[in-house]
């Protein structure tokens, strides 16, 4: 079974600044895909970044970076220079070979200047 | 770009009534997912398909079923909605394994069971 935890419900970072969401999972899984999704106030789901569990070393997508713990489990997601375009919903998500993706309870994001 | 379609964006439905939501996918992909996203509990899974007419139950299924008749059309059906069941639903589609495991969403459907 698979699970992923979000133990931030909400947030906040100014303009500018760097964030750091939280987000650990367990699976039973050998290989497997973790992702952050993000949710603007639209609704529409926006792959943030994506990360496969064989590689070591953590991915980027431009101002956001990943920290993957594969012992502990952890996948955090940095934003670096953050902008109000960020503010939304955020999820962390894990899938397995059967591809079905679990998602945590999200985080809320607020930026402000 | 794919493109994952919810044909109904907002529904008002009575109690008892059936329901169905359609989603498109344009895409050739062999997985299709219906969720449901509730404030404070996140994305829950209700079904998948991984091919046509093969489903498998989620995490949430009760209330619920599906039908894939074909590729790129998945069905969620509340066979006798409830209130409890208001919510947003969310499709989903990607492909089977390998490299490419990204999962798309459509913009979600809105219903309202009064």
């Amino acid at each position: 079974a698979q699970t992923v935890t979000q133990s931030q419900p909400e947030m906040s970072v100014q303009e500018a600044e760097t964030v750091t969401l939280s987000c650990t999972y367990d699976t039973s899984e050998s290989d497997y895909y973790l992702f952050w999704y993000k949710q603007p106030p639209s609704r529409q789901m926006i792959l943030v970044i994506r990360q496969e569990a064989y590689k070591q070393q953590n991915a980027t997508e431009n101002r956001f970076s990943v920290n993957f713990q594969k012992a502990a489990k952890s996948f955090s997601l940095k934003i670096s220079d953050s902008q109000l375009g960020d503010a939304a919903m955020y999820f962390c998500g894990n899938t397995g070979t059967a591809s079905k993706l679990t998602f945590g309870t999200g985080t809320r994001l607020q930026v402000t200047l | 770009d794919v493109k994952v379609t919810q044909s109904s964006r907002y529904l008002v439905k009575r109690t008892g009534e059936k329901v169905f939501l359609e989603c498109v996918q344009d895409m050739d992909h062999e997985n299709m997912f219906w969720y449901r996203q509730d404030p404070g509990l996140g994305l829950r899974l209700i079904y998948f398909s991984y091919d046509v007419k093969m489903k498998e139950k989620g995490d949430i299924p009760e209330g619920y079923s599906v039908s894939r008749e074909k590729k790129e059309r998945f069905s969620l059906i509340l066979e006798s909605a409830s209130t409890n069941q208001t919510s947003m639903y969310l499709c989903a589609s990607s492909l089977s394994g390998g490299q490419e495991n990204t999962i798309y969403f459509g913009e979600g459907s809105w219903l309202t069971v009064v």
